[in-house]
């Protein structure tokens, strides 16, 4: 397995469009989660799913952010319309298993630039 | 509610010197806590849980209920280590279960 698969690596948008990231979580994993990271806050929980359905999307900064999981092997993490604040690396990880144990993987992150 | 604090944003020590990276947290349920560690350039990777009561690259960690702390430490630190280093929390949320992270702590390792 390739590990959790995000695209693009890197993305640079004007302010206003809409800016749309992909993952791809490790086949057989239940939960995904998308974080963003920042200088400033670190590492910040924006939404979760267990089995494709939102657990938990209290960390969404606002309406411009929605997240979708269609299917176990891909979600969407999508800003409409973007602005220069929302600029970070967007990561995306998979956990799996009814087993407390598994640890949870990362994907390479989208570094998302808004100008 | 902050569930996971590392209280410092930035740490530098020098080559040999032991280091203590600081994680507290707020949970009424059983926790399970790991530290995760990210190198320049490359993606965010578990270094230890503290189930596995392991030492890992030379770090341990020891969850401590009394005092809600899961510190980090390594008895002498290494140039390789300069990394960022978030601490973690297992939270169930019903039937699914939520990572959560504290705000990481940069370490930096002078020569």
């Amino acid at each position: 397995d390739a590990g959790v698969i995000q695209s693009p690596r890197h993305e640079v948008t004007e302010m206003g469009q809409e800016v749309t990231l992909r993952c791809k979580p490790i086949s057989g994993h239940n939960s995904l989660f998308w974080y963003r990271q920042t200088m400033m806050r670190g590492l910040e929980l924006l939404i979760y799913f267990n089995n494709n359905v939102p657990i938990d999307d209290s960390g969404m900064p606002e309406d411009r952010f929605s997240a979708k999981m269609p299917n176990a092997s891909f979600s969407t993490l999508k800003i409409q319309p973007s602005e220069p604040r929302d600029s970070a690396v967007y990561f995306c990880a998979s956990r799996g298993g009814r087993d407390g144990n598994t640890e949870a993987f990362f994907g390479q992150g989208t570094r998302l630039t808004v100008v | 509610a902050q569930r996971v604090t590392q209280p410092e944003k930035l740490l530098s020590v020098f080559k040999g010197a032991p280091v203590e990276l600081k994680c507290n947290y707020s949970y009424s349920g059983s926790p399970e806590l790991f530290w995760y560690v990210q190198y320049s350039r490359q993606r965010l990777q578990l270094l230890l849980r503290h189930i596995s009561r392991e030492s890992i690259k030379g770090f341990t960690a020891d969850l401590n209920k009394g005092e809600t702390s899961f510190h980090l430490k390594k008895p002498f630190a290494q140039e390789e280590d300069s990394a960022m280093y978030y601490c973690a929390l297992l939270i169930s949320s019903g039937s699914a279960r939520q990572l959560t992270f504290g705000s990481g702590t940069q370490l930096t390792v002078l020569p």
